[in-house]
């Protein structure tokens, strides 16, 4: 079966970390880049950051820039994102998602997890 | 950054009826453009991707058109399991980003 499967969420106190995993199955996951997406609570989609196929290109929203660390492991299909010094604005379920076509980043996202929620509260 | 409107924000609907939204980008992104939908307590769904191919397994009264700036999704005969929110991205620069949906109800 083709899916996604994040871990890793639940809640962590202000300035905290967490790490994220997304493991992938039924497709060739080092084909592919992935991205982590974001959705608060009751609200819309939020980008956070990419990774190219070979794990050679990485990109980060400015709002988590310098804090969050996308990486990727092809021989486990797994994709991971290291969150560091977490704000309550962070809190969010965390969608891993598939880029749709191989071996680019402009083609949408065609697979998406069912995501992961990650509170950040004292 | 690109930003991205949707508008209606809700869209009133009957079941059968046709149903239009609008997404409008604050620079072009030429083509790379994708809509998606999202029910309540799912994932997101890609309906369209290159602002009018459609999905993998999306259904034909599920269609996109436009390019540059102004886009549109039809949908032509509304379903009882289209009820959704509906989200436009661009990804012709970075952050690729999202627009802030627009849900379609039932009227």
């Amino acid at each position: 079966e083709v899916q996604l499967v994040e871990s890793g969420g639940g809640l962590v106190q202000p300035g905290g970390s967490l790490r994220l995993s997304c493991s992938a199955s039924g497709f060739t996951f080092s084909s592919y880049a992935m991205h982590w997406v974001r959705q608060a609570p009751g609200k819309g989609l939020e980008y956070v950051s990419a990774i190219s196929s070979n794990g050679g290109s990485t990109y980060y929203a400015d709002s988590v820039k310098g804090r969050f660390t996308i990486s990727r492991d092809n021989s486990k299909n797994t994709l991971y994102l290291q969150m560091s010094s977490l704000r309550a604005e962070d809190t969010a379920v965390y969608y891993c998602v598939k880029q749709t076509l191989s071996y680019d980043f402009w083609s949408g996202y065609d697979l998406w997890g069912r995501g992961t929620l990650v509170t950040v509260s004292s | 950054e690109i930003v991205m409107t949707q508008s209606p924000a809700t869209l009133s609907v009957s079941p059968g009826e046709r149903a239009t939204l609008s997404c409008r980008a604050s620079q072009s992104v030429s083509s790379n453009l994708a809509w998606y939908q999202q029910k309540p307590g799912q994932a997101p769904r890609l309906l369209i991707y290159g602002a009018s191919t459609r999905a993998t397994g999306i259904p034909a009264r599920f269609s996109g058109s436009g390019s540059g700036t102004e886009f549109t999704l039809t949908i032509s005969s509304l379903q009882s399991e289209d009820f959704a929110v509906y989200y436009c991205q661009q990804y012709n620069n970075w952050p690729q980003t999202f627009g802030p949906g627009t849900k379609v109800d039932i009227k």
